[in-house]
């Protein structure tokens, strides 16, 4: 069935260190791959995502990686700072019958950038 | 601001009760989906319209139903109150319904109390 599983479950990184954060999918036919992160108490936001025409993909400091033959993903952030503390998600798209996507979302990742 | 606006921020009610949940997508967006997100948990897919019609359905109890209107707004509307249904629930929009892979917005949600 559908299913994303998200490792780790919490990190803890000292401020400027790298954070890697890894995702594998169950559905070889995903073709969509977000990741979101989300302070406490607020929504989900967009921080990057990648198609599954494409293996890396860099927008400053967040980088994602895809490795279709294994259904693994990566979110990999350098550099990190206190507000990177958050809980990170990612997700997989799926098209179940009738052509719609949907997102299903890993269990997340507690994200904790030590000074 | 992403756009997506939810009403109400906050809701108290008591088990047996009924509420409605509203969800206004961006501008532009056809397609609506909610989520639900216990405490500490992932974000759990409920339904998805594009642009008046159910699309997809997940994890969604039959004592929960929604529908979208002919302006794109959305509501979810929960039956038969329980305390485990004491959530957020989300609303995200997008421009289509997929599939291939259409980037979601999410609104600020709505937090659900259950006494």
């Amino acid at each position: 069935g559908e299913n994303v599983e998200q490792h780790p479950s919490t990190l803890s990184v000292q401020e400027g260190d790298s954070a890697v954060i890894k995702c594998t999918y169950s559905d070889s036919a995903s073709n969509y791959f977000p990741w979101y992160k989300q302070e406490l108490g607020k929504r989900p936001q967009l921080i990057i995502d990648i198609r599954s025409n494409v293996g890396e993909k860099k927008d400053q400091r967040i980088a994602v990686t895809l490795n279709k033959t294994a259904k693994h993903f990566s979110l990999h952030i350098t550099e990190t700072q206190p507000e990177d503390s958050a809980v990170y998600f990612c997700a997989a798209s799926f098209v179940p019958g009738g052509g719609a996507q949907k997102l299903v979302f890993g269990q997340g990742t507690r994200l904790t950038i030590n000074p | 601001d992403s756009g997506v606006t939810q009403t109400p921020k906050h809701l108290i009610t008591a088990t047996g009760q009924r509420v409605t949940l509203r969800c206004s997508p961006r501008s532009g967006d056809l397609s609506v989906y909610w989520y639900q997100q216990s405490l500490d948990q992932g974000l759990q897919f409920l339904i998805q319209y594009y642009n008046g019609e159910e699309r997809a359905k997940g994890n969604i109890l039959e004592r929960f139903s929604a529908q979208q209107f002919p302006d794109l707004h959305s509501e979810l509307n929960l039956s038969s109150l329980e305390l485990g249904d004491s959530a957020l629930y989300f609303c995200a929009s997008s421009v289509g319904s997929g599939p291939w892979g259409e980037t979601q917005y999410f609104g600020p949600g709505t937090r659900l109390l259950v006494l």
